[in-house]
């Protein structure tokens, strides 16, 4: 079965901190992607990775960094957290290319984690 | 700039009844179109996707959505509501001339179910 998992699912910081989200999936996927959720505002595309080491920056990179160091773990770092990141966080995973006839793969999805900067 | 547009921030529906949920895109090509739902607590789950050919496409959980090229719509439908698909919906587009793989998101529609 495919599984994206995020190393929490609730989160709270301070002001200031720097905050890592964790991400990791199991089905050799190539592409992987940062999503920031907001009430009203749908998901928006944070950064995301082609391959390892590998990274592109989305609609609101600002205040984020990633790591890809493995094919497998996409980090998302929030070098100074401020309370505007205060926000759901969903990392997501898909299979590079197309598949049959042409057709777009998916992108699979984990829980997401509910950060919290206090 | 490519965008998807969901209308409706909340629906209520009664157990039972249909249910259309609107999604309209904004390309300059025809778009890859998707609807994902998202349950309370949980990560998104993709229902049906249009890539090509026949308009109707059927999803799972009885879901099925119609694309219109000339309405740029990908609506939402099922027949019959249960409980359970309480939920928020998104739709979800990505310009397949660029091919750059990345989605872009409506802003979502909440669905509330009645007994």
């Amino acid at each position: 079965d495919v599984k994206v998992t995020q190393s929490s699912r609730y989160l709270v910081k301070r002001t200031g901190e720097k905050v890592f989200l964790e991400c990791v999936q199991d089905m050799d996927h190539e592409n992987m992607f940062w999503y920031r959720q907001d009430p009203g505002l749908g998901l928006r595309l944070i950064y995301f990775s082609y391959d390892v080491k590998m990274k592109e920056k989305g609609d609101i990179p600002e205040g984020y960094s990633v790591s890809r160091e493995k094919k497998e773990r996409f980090s998302l770092i929030l070098e100074s957290a401020s309370t505007n990141q205060t926000s759901m966080y969903l990392c997501a995973s898909m299979l590079a290319g197309r598949g049959p006839k042409g057709s777009y793969n998916e992108q699979f999805f984990g829980p997401g984690t509910r950060l919290t900067v206090l | 700039a490519q965008s998807v547009t969901q209308p409706d921030i909340h629906i209520t529906v009664s157990e039972g009844a249909s249910l259309e949920l609107r999604c309209n895109y904004s390309y300059g090509a025809t778009p890859y179109l998707f609807w994902y739902v998202q349950s309370p607590g949980q990560g998104l789950q993709l229902l049906l996707k249009y890539f090509s050919g026949d308009t109707l496409v059927q999803g799972i959980k009885g879901f099925e959505a119609e694309f219109k090229r000339s309405q740029s719509s990908f609506n939402l439908r099922k027949p019959s509501v249960h409980w359970s698909d309480a939920a928020e919906y998104f739709c979800a587009g990505d310009d397949r001339f660029f091919g750059n793989e990345k989605l872009t998101f409506g802003t979502g529609t909440r669905l509330t179910i009645i007994p």
